[in-house]
């Protein structure tokens, strides 16, 4: 399975945009990227996958880069309750079990 | 739709003592995931089920932990007997095993074992 890197921990100002980076260089072709996250104490929420082609959904948007070896997490306007710790994740099938690294631990201050 | 329910939230026992907790996938779901989380470790898969049947059980940790899912609405996690190593926070997780179709989480079990 294809590996992913993220920075341990990043800062955003609210109201300003998050953008959270995710290398996955070794990523093929039949290989979905996904974010999900994890505010404190919570289940982790699914927020966005993409195989090609960018994304947007009223959470977030997706950039994936031409060659498929990094992405990048869109929050367009960060709040407060943003502050949560950010998953990417690359799952070779549907259906197939997610194996969750350490993630970016999101902190959103005012 | 009520979302992926686990029960019970909280759950204190002594160790020795036999845990079992519960799994409530969404309706309709076809797969099935045990995570496992715990601050050192991170989240850790445990096994997933696909129509009731145990794909991969190879992140469950030994031979205490059992897990099973007799119809397509429930599942169990059981320790048998629970150690003080096994206190995590346990969560529950289904999914439309259909293309690109994301996890559902439930809110967890928060397991503690003195």
């Amino acid at each position: 399975d294809a590996k992913t890197t993220q920075p341990t921990s990043m800062d955003c100002a609210e109201g300003r945009a998050a953008n959270l980076p995710c290398n996955h260089s070794t990523i093929s072709g039949n290989e979905y990227v996904y974010w999900y996250r994890q505010i404190h104490s919570q289940g982790p929420q699914y927020i966005i996958h993409g195989l090609k082609n960018n994304e947007t959904n009223e959470m977030a948007s997706l950039i994936i880069t031409e060659d498929r070896k990094s992405s990048t997490l869109i929050l367009p306007h960060a709040t407060l309750r943003d502050t949560a710790v950010y998953y990417c994740i690359v799952v070779p099938q549907a259906g197939t079990a997610l194996i969750f690294g350490k993630g970016t631990t999101l902190s959103v201050s005012s | 739709d009520a979302g992926v329910i686990q029960s019970p939230r909280h759950e204190v026992t002594e160790m020795g003592q036999e845990v079992t907790l519960r799994c409530k996938p969404i309706s309709g779901h076809d797969y099935l995931f045990w995570y496992r989380q715990t601050m050192m470790r991170g989240l850790e898969l445990l096994i997933y089920f696909n129509n009731n049947v145990p794909i991969d059980d190879s992140g469950m940790p030994e031979d205490r932990f059992s897990a099973k899912m007799p119809n397509a609405s429930f599942s169990t996690l059981k320790i048998q007997p629970s150690e003080p190593r096994d206190s995590a926070v346990y969560f529950c997780a289904s999914s439309l095993g259909t293309g690109g179709s994301p996890l559902h989480f439930g809110n967890g079990t928060r397991l503690t074992v003195t």
